[in-house]
């Protein structure tokens, strides 16, 4: 069972269009990071988010974790072939004893054509 | 520079021969962690280490071992690998298990074939 489920799985687009990928879950989370990851290489984290309703912006990038911190939501604005990759994103609960585990969404991938 | 490093980067082995997968931090960080990648099934926590001498199971350490004996390396050891431990694996490590805002690096991955 996921405990957060991301959509789409897989997105191709051209250069220059907008696209939002999403990240859902019955869990709050005490703060969201989003990941990119690019082939041969490990996750890179983009952001964390830790405020309900908190935007984040990184450029073309624009997050924005839900009020009941339970979602987010990635919108790149004007893809480029460089933003291609698998996005990741992850939720940190705390089980017990001041220990914060991140669950993993399964990613969306991205390609983004010339 | 500040990074993750694991070795190998690709193995292919069979089954029940004991592997050992390495990974060492430069960063003096006191939380390590191993996942595995599968399509459809995003990173799986295997193992984690809060700090030197102290391992506790992930959501699916079935069939692996852990050992930190030292802060910086954290190795994972398959005793007698099966096929359906074929994955990519990552370590990882952050500066502490508490701190939802901690930034957790990644090293470059194993890709593991057990045949």
């Amino acid at each position: 069972t996921q405990l957060l489920e991301q959509s789409p799985q897989f997105l191709s687009i051209q250069e220059g269009e907008n696209l939002t990928v999403y990240c859902n879950s019955s869990s709050v989370f005490s703060s969201l990071q989003w990941y990119r990851q690019e082939p041969g290489e490990g996750p890179v984290l983009l952001v964390t988010v830790v405020t309900g309703g908190e935007v984040k912006k990184l450029k073309r990038l624009t997050f924005q974790f839900g009020d009941a911190r339970k979602d987010s939501s990635l919108h790149i604005t004007a893809a480029q072939p460089g933003d291609t990759g698998l996005y990741l994103c992850a939720g940190a609960l705390s089980p017990s004893g001041g220990y914060n585990k991140l669950i993993f969404g399964a990613g969306t991938r991205l390609a983004v054509h010339p | 520079e500040a990074q993750v490093t694991q070795n190998p980067r690709y193995l292919i082995t069979v089954t029940g021969k004991k592997l050992t997968v390495t990974c060492s931090q430069n960063m003096n960080h006191e939380y390590m962690s191993w996942y595995r990648q599968d399509p459809g099934l995003g990173l799986r926590q295997i193992y984690y280490s809060m700090n030197v001498e102290v391992t506790d199971k992930g959501d699916v350490p079935e069939g692996y071992k852990v050992s930190r004996k030292e802060k910086r390396n954290f190795p994972l050891i398959l005793e007698s690998p099966s096929p359906n431990q074929t994955s990519l694996y990552f370590c990882a490590s952050r500066l502490g298990a508490g701190g939802s805002y901690n930034e957790q690096f990644f090293g470059p991955g194993t890709r593991l074939t057990v045949l």
